[in-house]
Order: C-alpha cells, then sequence, then structure tokens
C-alpha cells in the first residue's frame, strides 16, 4: 500500500537555526498538509497545500514558517529560524481528492531544538 | 468552531476486555469522523470513518456509531488484544469550514496478557 514518507525522523537543531523537513506524499494525491504535535498535547494543523499554492494556514503558521513542492515528488516544511518551542512531532499528509476524506500520514519528524 | 474533546488516558485493560474510548465533538457544519491509531514509533493510520450521522465505522473488530443527537464517535471493540497497544486519535474534518482535521488529545491504550 502507498504510503507518505517522512524524512528525516528526527532532527536535533541549535536555536536559530534554519531547519528542513521533506515529505514524499502519496503519487496520485493532490492535498498535502503539515501538523504538528507537541509532546502531550493535541495534533494540531498548520498547514494545507494544493495547485502549489498555500489554501489553508493556521495562526501557528507565520512568517517563520514556509511550505514549497521544489519537484514533483516532494512537500517540504521550512521553519527559518528555530524556536524553542519549536520542538515538537511534526506530521505531513496528503489526500487524493477533499470533501472529508481521510488525510494519510507520515510516521513523522522529530524535531528537537535545542 | 470545530473541536474534539476526547476521554483522558491512560487506559489499561486486560486482554479480551471491552474497550470504550469516549469522543465527542463540536462542528459548525457537518463533518465527517475518524478514529486514527498510532503504533509505537509509527505514524497516524486511519482506522475507521464515518462521513453522516448514525453511520457506523468498523475495522479490525473496532467500531464507532456517528450519533448526531449526542455529538458523539466513542469507539468501542468487544475483546481487546496485546497488539492493539496503541494511541487513539478522534479526528473530525468539516468541509465547510476548510480541509483541515481536528484531532483530539489522543488516549493511550496498553492492553496486558
Amino acid at each position: 500500500e502507498p504510503e507518505v514518507t517522512q524524512t528525516p525522523s528526527h532532527q536535533v537543531t541549535q536555536m536559530g537555526q534554519e531547519v528542513i523537513l521533506r515529505c514524499v506524499p502519496i503519487s496520485n494525491h493532490l492535498y498535502f498538509y503539515w501538523y504538528r504535535q507537541i509532546l502531550g498535547q493535541k495534533v494540531e494543523f498548520l498547514v494545507s497545500f494544493y495547485n502549489n499554492e498555500i489554501s489553508e494556514k493556521s495562526e501557528i503558521f507565520d512568517d517563520q514558517f514556509s511550505v514549497e513542492r521544489p519537484d514533483g515528488s516532494n512537500f517540504t516544511l521550512k521553519i527559518r529560524s528555530t524556536k524553542l518551542e519549536d520542538s515538537a512531532m511534526y506530521f505531513c499528509a496528503s489526500s487524493e481528492v477533499l470533501g472529508n476524506q481521510p488525510q494519510h500520514f507520515g510516521d513523522g519528524t522529530r524535531l528537537s531544538i535545542l | 468552531g470545530n473541536s474534539v474533546t476526547q476521554m483522558e488516558g491512560p487506559v489499561t485493560l486486560s486482554e479480551e476486555a471491552f474497550l470504550t474510548i469516549n469522543c465527542t465533538y463540536t462542528a459548525t457544519g457537518y463533518p465527517s469522523l475518524f478514529w486514527y491509531v498510532q503504533y509505537p514509533g509509527e505514524g497516524l493510520q486511519l482506522l475507521l470513518k464515518a462521513t453522516k450521522a448514525d453511520d457506523k465505522g468498523s475495522n479490525k473488530g473496532f467500531e464507532a456509531t456517528y450519533r448526531k443527537e449526542t455529538t458523539s464517535f466513542h469507539l468501542e471493540k468487544g475483546s481487546v488484544q496485546v497488539s492493539d497497544s496503541a494511541v487513539y486519535f478522534c479526528a473530525l474534518s468539516d468541509r465547510g469550514t476548510g480541509n483541515q482535521f481536528y484531532f483530539g488529545t489522543g488516549t493511550s491504550l496498553t492492553v496486558i496478557p
């Protein structure tokens, strides 16, 4: 069964550094998402992406964050200048269509900011 | 707005016990409801879904019924196994308010032999 793959599985970065989290969505999916889960808290929506542009974003997704689909397969989340509170598990997801259909999630990248 | 409230954990059960994990929701439109499961070290996997009131989602012995009158989507399984040990997340999506999923806090289940 096709899967969403995320790399790296764990990223350790110094505060203030830029980090790029990578995702390869399922190949025939058109809609892509990033979520994060701070330890012990809810999974929170960050951003959705369709047709090479952001379709929705949450209040969390401020100017420090950006997303890109640099080629036909990758979908990246960049954090420009990381803060301690960015430490979390980041999940990428994709879906084939809209309309209350399931989103398929990757295994996540654990981001630790020192 | 949209939100999901999920039963606090952790839950510890003996093998073959009956499982209920409560989930209630608030939504402004007509949401679809989902249960996701996260096994240790893995990502979120769709367990089951229901897209309209009175629908019952089922998979791997788990069931949940979309109850609009009580705004609930409780997860049940008649006889749990050790392999069911995982974190379970209730979620909703409401196309009327966008494409994002709203998740509960997750309920950790440990099944002991």
